[in-house]
């Protein structure tokens, strides 16, 4: 079945760093990728997506490009905040029956330091 | 209120005690859903219910009873639970049409069970 592998955490970096965490997925169909955040204590947010090959998803600095002939939706941020400390979760969208059923990754928690 | 709120925040229970996580979303949203998540593991997607109607059981023991009144309520009603079974409850819900729609989440339920 489809799945979503993304790196293993904790990653570890100081205020202003350059940040990309990796995520790779398997599916059958051509499915929407997302990254989700959570931060400590609430549920989970969305941060981006993108629908089909080639495009990139952006918000608040962070960017990942959908590359199909990679699997791949990696997760980037030129510049990252102490407010950025959160565990990061990708995902693949199976549509069905009107609603689209999740597949997450394991998640990354990210720690900026000052 | 507004988006997708949870009660309780946190929850303990005996493994004999019975009791209801509630759920409720204010996004005129037609579908709902329960994760679980633990310590370690991905999110794991435990129920969906669209218009009202369960559409997904994804091989969750009968222990855990989910019940959809109405489009904006959900509920996860715990009954002999195990200590393997505390872990973040999170509820979710969107838009009925298409596969690009995001889910949004709650800040979810911490249960520990005794």
């Amino acid at each position: 079945g489809d799945s979503v592998t993304q790196m293993e955490g904790p990653v570890t970096l100081s205020e202003e760093a350059f940040l990309t965490i990796n995520c790779t997925y398997t599916a059958t169909g051509y499915p929407s990728l997302f990254w989700y955040v959570q931060y400590p204590g609430e549920g989970l947010q969305l941060l981006l997506k993108a629908t089909k090959a080639d495009d990139k998803g952006s918000n608040k600095g962070f960017e990942a490009t959908y590359r199909k002939e990679t699997t791949s939706f990696h997760l980037e941020k030129g510049s990252v905040q102490v407010s950025d400390s959160a565990v990061y979760f990708c995902a693949l969208s199976e549509g069905s029956g009107g609603y689209n059923k999740l597949i997450f990754g394991a998640g990354t928690r990210l720690a900026v330091h000052p | 209120e507004t988006g997708v709120t949870q009660t309780p925040r946190h929850l303990v229970m005996g493994m004999t005690n019975k009791k209801s996580l509630k759920c409720e979303q204010h996004l005129g949203h037609n579908a709902m859903y329960w994760y679980k998540q633990s310590a370690k593991k991905p999110l794991e997607l435990m129920f969906v219910y669209n218009f009202k109607e369960q559409t997904e059981n994804n091989s969750v023991p009968s222990r855990f009873s989910p019940e959809c009144p109405n489009s904006s309520h959900l509920f996860l009603h715990l009954h002999t639970l195990q200590p393997e079974d505390s872990a973040l409850y999170l509820c979710a819900s969107s838009q009925r049409s298409g596969v690009y729609n995001e889910q949004f989440f709650g800040p979810g339920t911490r249960l520990t069970v005794l």
